[in-house]
């Protein structure tokens, strides 16, 4: 499994656009670049996923390079309510069950 | 509404009880999973289960237990001889094979907080 690498904490105020950035070099041609948000206490939720260029949906955009070795989170305008823990993984698409791998994930703390 | 239920929210176990945690999904997916999160850290596989009567161990599966008898529910045995029980334990589920146009999302319960006492 392709491993990530984001960064431990990120602070931002209300009303501001967020990237968070994940690094996975060794990505494999089938894997997709996935999202999940998690809050205290609470399971994570999938946000966006993406395979190349540029996905958008209501929540985010994933900005991935050409080459897929990294990809970025953006939040635009976030709100206190986004305080929370964002995680980056890699999944195999082709194949059995997935199994999603968990780094500790970027502390997003919005502030007022 | 279709999800993922988790049951107890919180459990408190003695020394050297056994006590099983409940996951029911209604989504009709396929596999199930269990991961176990502690403080400030991120999620590790405990065990996952691609159809019924049939599930594998994933990283930390030692002192757990599980079993895969309907496609509804997939519940998990903390044993007594798992020395550090006390974590957050997460039930997710998700569809095997999507279809490409469909994102691989998994479907996570809203966990289970164990303590030992």
């Amino acid at each position: 499994l392709a491993k990530t690498t984001q960064p431990i904490s990120m602070d931002s105020y209300e009303g501001q656009e967020v990237n968070i950035t994940c690094s996975h070099n060794n990505i494999a041609t089938n894997d997709y670049i996935t999202w999940y948000q998690q809050f205290p206490s609470q399971g994570p939720r999938f946000i966006i996923q993406g395979y190349k260029t540029k996905v958008t949906n209501e929540v985010a955009s994933l900005f991935i390079p050409a080459d897929r070795k990294s990809s970025t989170l953006s939040l635009p305008r976030v709100s206190l309510s986004d305080t929370a823990v964002y995680y980056c993984l890699v999944v195999t698409y082709w194949g059995s069950a997935r199994q999603l791998t968990f780094g500790s994930g970027t502390q997003l703390t919005v502030l007022p | 509404d279709g999800g993922i239920t988790q049951s107890p929210k919180y459990l408190f176990r003695k020394e050297g009880q056994n006590v099983t945690l409940s996951c029911e999904q209604n989504l009709n997916h396929d596999a199930m999973y269990w991961y176990r999160q502690d403080p400030g850290q991120g999620l590790r596989l405990i065990y996952y289960s691609q159809i019924v009567n049939d599930f594998q161990k994933g990283d930390i599966a030692e002192g757990y237990s599980v079993s895969r008898e309907k496609k509804e529910s997939f519940p998990l045995t903390v044993t007594s001889a798992q020395k550090n029980p006390t974590a957050f334990y997460l039930c997710a589920s998700s569809f095997r094979d999507p279809p490409p146009s469909q994102a691989i999302g998994y479907t996570f319960g809203s966990g289970t907080r164990l303590t030992v006492v």
